[in-house]
């Protein structure tokens, strides 16, 4: 059981250029979100994913594109890195227990540190 | 605007000392309040709270929630250097939505 792993651990960007970061999680859960982490800013959500081919936009989503076409990958995509991308990306999955009406706790990815130069 | 404040930002302590962090949150549709504490890398889970004045506990660090005036305290006792690390607080709103502070960077001194 691996929990939720993110690829890659590293990268290093220059302006313009494009890639995708791939989250994936082995635990069945429903929801799925994109955070950045910057110094003294805490966690800020990129975008989220409540199910299987459904996403929606979080607090700071200009610049990114996801997608889940299936329920244990979310990918997170930069179209032209810019240097204010510069940040630490982490994966989180969890669930809301049937007739609960509540969340668990987030499960993290180990993080992706992106620079963009 | 839902919202988590965090309080202090920083933290430096000598080992042995106790320390409070606090969490005050507005939040529309409040379901619970989760800590997490995070070193070089992924937050990890510490406590969630959805009950007021119900204290958990987990060796030196306890927890408790006040759904009457909005807040939330860590308190860890005896700390030692192991509990550097930035301690995040996030209030749950529905069924899918975290909403975060901005964290306590705790130190402990030798």
């Amino acid at each position: 059981n691996a929990g939720v792993t993110q690829t890659p651990k590293f990268r290093v960007l220059k302006t313009g250029q494009s890639m995708t970061l791939l989250c994936a999680q082995d635990m069945n859960h429903e929801y799925m979100y994109w955070y950045r982490q910057d110094p003294g800013m805490g966690l800020r959500l990129i975008h989220y994913s409540v199910g299987e081919g459904t996403t929606a936009k979080g607090e700071v989503p200009d610049g990114y594109n996801v997608s889940r076409l299936k329920k244990q990958n979310f990918l997170l995509g930069l179209e032209s890195a810019a240097p204010s991308q510069t940040s630490v990306y982490f994966c989180a999955s969890s669930y809301s227990p049937r007739g609960q009406g509540a969340l668990t706790e987030q499960y993290f990815g180990p993080g992706t540190r992106l620079t963009v130069t | 605007e839902d919202k988590v404040v965090q309080s202090p930002l920083s933290l430096v302590v000598h080992e042995g000392d106790t320390v409070t962090l606090n969490c005050s949150y507005e939040v529309t549709n409040f379901r619970s309040l989760l800590w997490y504490k995070q070193e070089k890398k992924a937050p990890t889970f510490l406590f969630m709270l959805t009950s007021s004045g119900i204290e958990k506990k987990s060796g030196r660090l306890s927890s408790i929630l006040d759904k009457k005036e909005l807040f939330s305290i860590l308190n860890i006792t005896a700390t030692q250097t192991g509990d550097s690390a930035i301690y995040l607080c996030a209030a749950t709103s529905g069924t899918y939505k975290y909403i975060f502070g901005t964290g306590t960077r705790l130190k402990v001194l030798a």
